[in-house]
């Protein structure tokens, strides 16, 4: 299957600060990647679907101010998560579109913010 | 309003027996139903997948048996290893839409 990676797989930041995560598709080029977060014990919840070239579609709910995704090329999509607090201490896991129905996911970023 | 009912939450079987995970849906538009496993504090990783046009398909010890009229698919571990705990998530994807809608996860556990 396709691979996508994640960087980093965990991060510890202070709250009001910003924190990136990068998704890289390593042996395709995906023109649309999604970025889901996961709580403890629950299914994965979708927040945003990202367009190389275009701005990102954020589902209902999400803060698009809060959540900046950038997808600058075909192989990486970057999501920050500006001004954090604990209460946006999750898993984030992005996913990369191959083919029409394919999606392959990213190993997880476990962002922790104190 | 979850769009995939997956059940049951969880499950305990012996090795060597076969864990069966059902789900079920109510949109006619999806077109594609992909079961994905995960492990704890890992990403998902896409097991198998099946159309609609086919009512089952097999992977290894995975199969999807798929029942369009029902709107009901499931998925079967056979001869279930200690290593297949895991959490697994059925899902359902209308290619127009193009985003996954997935079950609430059914958390599998198999004893040596």
């Amino acid at each position: 299957g396709a691979v996508v990676s994640q960087h980093p797989s965990r991060v510890i930041c202070k709250s009001g600060t910003s924190v990136k995560i990068e998704c890289r598709s390593l042996d395709f080029q995906a023109t649309t990647m999604f970025w889901y977060r996961q709580f403890p014990k629950q299914s994965l919840m979708l927040m945003a679907t990202s367009n190389e070239g275009s701005k990102a579609t954020y589902e209902q709910g999400v803060e698009k101010d809060k959540f900046l995704i950038n997808h600058a090329s075909l192989t990486l999509s970057t999501l920050t998560v500006t001004s954090a607090h604990p209460e946006d201490s999750s898993f984030y896991i992005c996913s990369a579109r191959v083919r029409s129905y394919e999606q392959y996911f990213g190993p997880g970023t476990r962002l922790t913010v104190t | 309003q979850q769009q995939v009912k997956q059940s049951p939450q969880s499950l305990i079987v012996q090795k060597g027996g076969i864990p069966i995970i059902n789900c079920a849906y109510e949109n006619t538009a999806f077109d594609y139903f992909p079961w994905y496993q995960q492990f704890p504090g890992k990403g998902p990783a896409l097991l198998i997948a099946i159309r609609p046009d086919v009512s089952e398909k097999k992977e290894g010890r995975f199969t999807i048996s798929f029942n369009k009229s029902a709107k009901q698919f499931s998925l079967h571990i056979m001869d279930s290893q200690p290593g297949d705990s895991a959490t697994y998530f059925c899902a359902a994807l209308a290619f127009y839409w193009g985003k996954l809608q997935f079950g609430a996860g059914t958390q599998v556990v198999v004893t040596p």
